[in-house]
């Protein structure tokens, strides 16, 4: 079974400045999903940025990047330029090629610090 | 308004009570999804459903019932609630995915305590 470990349960950064939050995976497959869903305190499940295991280059979507490694099994989520609206808890997941279950991780809050 | 939406919001039931969480979603998606969120485990899958009439397990089963009559519905019930299932329940949707790429669109979640 595919496990996605997520090990900072908490981060902080200061306002403006840049945080990376880290995700591993396990899997036997080679092509798969990765995803960084964004909570915040209303709950919302909100889609951050996704990454397709078989493209090399990095996604990114604004302030938002991510560092896959596919060999590794990681994947980074870097947010540029912190707001206080990035304030939310963040969640590693993924998905299996032709399977549409999701996977997540345990999660990691966010904080901003004015 | 289109979207996805579950009922109710909040809830606060007892132990031994059946209660019936529902979701509604307006897109027509064929995959729908029920999870529950707990502390310290992220969210885990609970059933999911491919299409009306066709749904399957997930990581967390047991105490669960789900029936998809039609497309747009997915209720989750809980036949004899346990205090274990205190949780925050989460519905989601997908379409059916072109070109392997595909996005589970969620709803609000539903905060269950069961006393």
């Amino acid at each position: 079974a595919q496990t996605v470990t997520q090990s900072q349960p908490e981060m902080s950064v200061q306002e403006a400045e840049t945080v990376t939050l880290s995700c591993t995976y396990d899997t036997s497959e080679s092509d798969y999903y990765l995803f960084w869903y964004k909570q915040p305190p209303s709950r919302q499940m909100i889609l951050v940025i996704r990454q397709e295991a078989y493209k090399q280059q990095n996604a990114t979507e604004n302030r938002f990047s991510v560092n896959f490694q596919k060999a590794a099994k990681s994947f980074s989520l870097k947010i540029s330029d912190s707001q206080l609206g990035d304030a939310a808890m963040y969640f590693c997941a993924y998905r299996r090629f032709g399977n549409e279950k999701l996977t997540f991780g345990t999660g990691t809050r966010l904080t901003i610090i004015p | 308004d289109a979207g996805i939406t579950q009922s109710p919001r909040y809830k606060i039931t007892e132990t031994g009570r059946q209660v019936t969480l529902m979701c509604h979603q307006t897109w027509s998606h064929s995959y729908m999804f029920w999870y529950r969120q707990d502390l310290g485990h992220g969210l885990r899958l609970i059933y999911y459903s491919a299409a009306a009439d066709i749904t399957d397990k997930g990581e967390v089963p047991d105490g669960y019932v789900v029936s998809r009559s039609k497309t747009e519905n997915f209720p989750l019930t809980l036949e004899s609630a346990t205090r274990s299932q205190t949780s925050v329940y989460f519905c989601a949707s997908s379409p059916i995915p072109e070109g392997g790429n595909n996005e589970q669109f969620f709803g609000p979640g539903t905060r269950l305590t069961v006393l």
